[in-house]
């Protein structure tokens, strides 16, 4: 399949352990977006990386988040001594920045649990 | 200020029958994108459309519509001969100017399709 994809689905872990989060954008976008979507509610934006320009790190919530990507594809997102408030669906996109519209392409998210 | 306002968290339509989906916005750039994204239980993002700022159309694809009033910023998705499968999460967002790192989305609205 051509479309994002996210690993794993789900993800149980327990209170302050570290959790690993992986993306595989579409091929050739050059922009890849982690956003975080609490229960019933809107997508909060995370992290942006575009080509190998510096990420935007502004919406992280604490740094006890972090993230990478690897080559200008695969993007980890690295959640360290997990709280249980960081329990949520874990949204990647990617989109191809100077398409006519640049709409992003989600993946089916990976769905955090923290006990 | 919220960027992107969803003032209907939930909503009924009677099969058949259209149904608008309310979203304002806020911002002083001139160029900007707006589109609508539909999350349906499985959680998966599926793009619906698009408009863009200087587009003088309103923007259309099959049965979605995008009713854009500028002056008012609104950008509301109407939906023609509702379906039970048009049931889901509806999610409107903006991209501001050519940042493409600066995407704002609302808070959803649930629609609900009655046979």
């Amino acid at each position: 399949g051509a479309g994002v994809s996210q690993s794993p689905s789900n993800k149980v872990t327990e209170k302050g352990k570290d959790v690993e989060l992986r993306c595989d954008p579409i091929s050739g976008h050059t922009a890849l977006y982690w956003y975080r979507q609490s229960l019933g509610q809107g997508l909060e934006f995370l992290i942006y990386f575009q080509g190998n320009s510096a990420p935007d790190k502004s919406g992280l919530p604490s740094d006890r988040f972090s993230a990478e990507r690897t080559g200008g594809s695969v993007s980890t997102l690295t959640i360290q001594r997990t709280q249980q408030e960081d329990s949520a669906v874990y949204l990647c996109a990617s989109s191809f920045v100077g398409s006519s519209y640049n709409e992003q392409f989600f993946g089916p998210g990976t769905r955090l649990t923290v006990l | 200020a919220q960027k992107i306002t969803q003032t209907q968290p939930g909503m009924f339509v009677q099969e058949k029958e259209a149904v608008t989906l309310d979203c304002t916005y806020d911002t002083s750039d001139q160029s900007y994108g707006l589109f609508w994204y539909k999350q349906p239980s499985s959680g998966e993002m599926i793009f619906l459309i698009y408009q863009g700022s200087y587009d003088e159309q309103n923007a259309t694809e099959g049965r979605y519509s995008l009713n854009f009033q500028k002056a008012r910023k609104s950008a509301n998705l109407v939906i023609s001969a509702s379906q039970l499968g048009d049931s889901a999460m509806y999610f409107c967002a903006m991209r501001e100017g050519y940042n493409f790192n600066k995407f704002y989305f609302g808070s959803g609205t649930k629609l609900n399709v009655k046979p």
